[in-house]
């Protein structure tokens, strides 16, 4: 069975604090892992990664993908109250002949003034 | 102007009724998706479709039917609303590569 986990569920840190976190995989025909960011409702884009060991940076946040060990993490450092929100990750698997997104539980992020 | 849209954005209904779900989108995609997000479970897909023509079952279909009226459209039903199917829904879009999906606002359906 196709799934993605990931880890922790539910994290709270202090405002300046760095966090990483993780997203496992077991996917059939595994294309590529894609990041979002969900605040009030709708799922933000962040990253897609295909490639393992080639970091994606977008201002504090970053990502890199392992292929082998089948994970992937996300950093953000010197957070701010305004990443609080809860994180997807997904990987995207061809699945019966198509590509699908099979998505995590989401880390709900709280970051603390 | 956004450009993925859903209406209703929230709705009440009572068991036994039959709801339907709508979605627009201006981005040109040929690819659309309906979620359904519930706490602790992440999304889940329901349905898909590739383009006009195509309409394809995803991982939670059962009680769910859809419609894909235009390039630009894609409807979903409940055709007799049960109470686990509360939850808030999603339509997606994407471009046939590289695949990266834009999520709509969301629909928060309640049946009682």
């Amino acid at each position: 069975e196709d799934k993605v986990v990931q880890s922790p569920l539910s994290l709270v840190v202090h405002e300046g604090d760095t966090v990483t976190l993780n997203c496992s995989y077991e996917v059939t025909n595994f294309r590529s892992l894609l990041w979002y960011k969900q605040e009030k409702k709708a799922p933000t884009f962040l990253f897609m990664l295909t490639s393992s060991g080639i970091e994606k940076k977008s201002g504090r946040l970053s990502s890199i993908l392992d292929k082998k060990e089948l994970f992937s993490i996300l950093n953000i450092t010197a957070t701010q109250t305004g990443d609080s929100a809860v994180y997807l990750c997904a990987a995207k698997a061809l699945i019966q002949g198509a590509q699908k997104l099979v998505f995590g539980q989401g880390t709900r992020l709280t970051i603390n003034p | 102007d956004a450009d993925v849209t859903q209406t209703p954005r929230n709705r009440i209904t009572k068991t036994g009724k039959r709801i339907m779900l709508e979605c627009s989108q201006t981005k040109g995609h040929d690819r659309m998706y309906w979620y359904r997000q519930d706490p602790g479970l992440g999304l889940r897909l329901i349905y898909y479709s590739f383009d006009v023509k195509d309409i394809n079952k995803g991982e939670i279909s059962d009680g769910y039917s859809v419609s894909r009226q235009a390039q630009a459209k894609f409807s979903l039903s409940l055709e007799s609303a049960i109470p686990n199917q509360t939850a808030l829904y999603f339509c997606a879009t994407s471009a046939s590569a590289p695949h990266e999906q834009f999520f709509g606002p969301g629909t928060r359906l309640t049946v009682l």
